[in-house]
């Protein structure tokens, strides 16, 4: 059972270029997400896709576009990304039918922009 | 204001050692959950338990329990007997009912378990 796996898990971009993180779930869930980890700030939401054909933003949404392509995928896309978007990003899911709700992770996507 | 508070930058516990990592929190939904995750050096996330908020009695799983005090708004994590395995980031999460989708995370404790 894979989970979320998404990919590249490095990628280092330049300025103004644009890249697409791509992000999949094996586990049915209906909920998925794009959070960046940045030193000493935890996990920001970027954006959310509480279901197929819906996404929504999160905390910070600015820079960043997103795709619910079907149950299983949603990526995020960096149409001209910026230094300020070097970061580890993480995919997750959930399934809110459960007791817990918790998220499941992907491994993490470490973008470096320079 | 900040919804989720990790006051400790950085821990060191002994092995075998119970230690506590603080977690504080904020919201005016009656009605939430509360997560642990643990985050090792490789980078993954690790979903360690969980508690919610009409939870009678406190969380366990396993070496791991949540000291939940719902009056002061703190979700402790208690870990007993550390393990050298056992260092690791640790991120408070919490969600609202009322905002479902949305979780947020506390900065993270980095402990370190020394042997």
């Amino acid at each position: 059972n894979a989970g979320v796996t998404q990919t590249p898990k490095f990628q280092v971009l330049k300025t103004g270029q644009s890249m697409t993180l791509q992000c999949a779930q094996d586990m049915n869930h209906n909920s998925m997400y794009w959070y960046r980890q940045d030193p000493g700030m935890g996990l920001r939401l970027i954006y959310y896709s509480a279901s197929e054909g819906t996404t929504d933003k999160g905390e910070v949404p600015n820079g960043y576009n997103v795709s619910r392509l079907n149950k299983r995928e949603f990526s995020l896309r960096l149409e001209s990304a910026a230094p300020s978007q070097t970061s580890v990003y993480f995919c997750a899911s959930s399934d809110h039918t459960t007791n817990t709700g918790e998220l499941f992770f992907g491994e993490g996507s470490r973008l470096t922009v320079l | 204001a900040q919804k989720i508070t990790q006051t400790q930058p950085g821990m060191f516990v002994q092995e075998k050692e119970a230690v506590t990592l603080d977690c504080t929190y904020d919201t005016s939904d009656p009605s939430y959950g509360l997560f642990w995750y643990k985050q090792p050096s490789s980078g993954e996330m690790i979903f360690l338990i969980y508690q919610g908020s009409y939870d009678q009695q406190n969380a366990t799983e396993g070496r791991y329990s949540l000291n939940f005090q719902k009056a002061r708004k703190s979700a402790n994590l208690v870990i007993s007997a550390s393990q050298l395995g056992d260092s690791a980031m640790y991120f408070c999460a919490m969600r609202e009912t009322n905002n479902f989708n949305k979780f947020y995370f506390g900065s993270g404790t980095k402990l370190n378990v020394k042997p």
